[in-house]
C-alpha cells in the first residue's frame, strides 16, 4: 500500500532556530513530491514541487530534499519565525498510483518569540 | 491571478439533505481533483478531472457522492442523503496539466447535523 508519513505530528521550537521537517513514503516509484502549508481553518498553500529526477529545491528560507532510494524527503526552515507557525504537509504522486496526490498526516509546527 | 475559489465557503445542513459544492479552478488549468480533510483521516483524494472526464473517482466513499464538470472549468461535487460522517473539509484543486504543480482552493467547511 502506498502510504506517506510525517513525524514528529507535532514540533514546537524558539525563534530563530533552523528546522527540519520530516517526510517518509513506503513507495520509491513516484512521479513526484509537493510540500504544503496550511493555516488554521484554511486552505493549503503549495511551498515547494520536487521532481523525481530532482534531489532538492529551493524557495527563500526553505530547501526541500528528495532521496527516492530510501523513501525520504526534509523540509529544512531556516531562521525560523512566528509567521512560519502552520501545520506542514507532505503529498506523493506516485507512479501507477493515478494523479491523486497521496497526503501525510502533517507536522503541526509552532515558533514561539 | 485569481486562484482557485469555491463555494459555499460553509454549509450546514441536515441530515439526509443534498448538498452542491462548486469549485472554479484556475483560468486555463486542465486537471482539476476534489479531496476531503476530515479529523482522524487526514486529506483523502475523491476524483480527478482531465477536462470534463473524470479518469479516476476511485476516492469517491459512497455512490451518494457525484461530481462533474462542464466547459472544462467549473465543477460541482454533489453528495445525496448526506450523513453525519460526511461531515468534513472538501478541498478542491487544479493544476495546469496532469502531473503539474497543483494549487489548492480555501475548502468548504460542510457539517451535517
Amino acid at each position: 500500500k502506498q502510504e506517506v508519513t510525517q513525524i514528529p505530528a507535532a514540533l514546537s521550537v524558539p525563534e530563530g532556530e533552523n528546522l527540519v521537517l520530516n517526510c517518509s513514503f513506503t513507495d520509491s516509484a513516484i512521479y513526484n513530491l509537493q510540500w504544503f502549508r496550511q493555516d488554521p481553518g484554511k486552505g493549503l498553500t503549495s511551498l515547494l514541487l520536487i521532481q523525481s529526477s530532482q534531489r532538492e529545491q529551493t524557495s527563500g528560507r526553505l530547501n526541500a530534499s528528495l532521496d527516492k532510494s530510501s523513501g525520504r524527503s526534509t523540509l529544512y526552515i531556516a531562521a525560523s519565525q512566528p509567521g512560519d507557525s502552520a501545520t506542514y504537509l507532505c503529498a506523493v504522486r506516485f507512479t501507477g498510483g493515478g494523479n491523486k496526490l497521496t497526503f501525510g498526516t502533517g507536522t503541526q509546527l509552532k515558533v514561539e518569540l | 491571478g485569481a486562484g482557485v475559489s469555491q463555494s459555499p465557503s460553509n454549509k450546514v445542513t441536515e441530515k439526509g439533505k443534498d448538498v452542491e459544492l462548486r469549485c472554479d479552478p484556475i483560468s486555463g488549468h486542465t486537471a482539476l481533483y476534489w479531496y476531503r480533510q476530515s479529523l482522524g483521516q487526514g486529506l483523502e483524494f475523491l476524483i480527478y478531472f482531465q477536462g470534463n472526464s473524470a479518469p479516476d473517482k476511485s476516492g469517491l466513499p459512497s455512490d451518494r457522492f457525484s461530481a462533474e464538470r462542464t466547459g472544462g472549468s467549473v465543477s460541482t461535487l454533489t453528495i445525496q442523503r448526506t450523513q453525519q460522517e460526511d461531515s468534513a473539509v472538501y478541498l478542491c484543486a487544479s493544476s495546469l496539466r496532469t502531473g503539474n504543480e497543483q494549487y489548492f482552493g480555501p475548502g468548504t467547511r460542510l457539517t451535517v447535523t
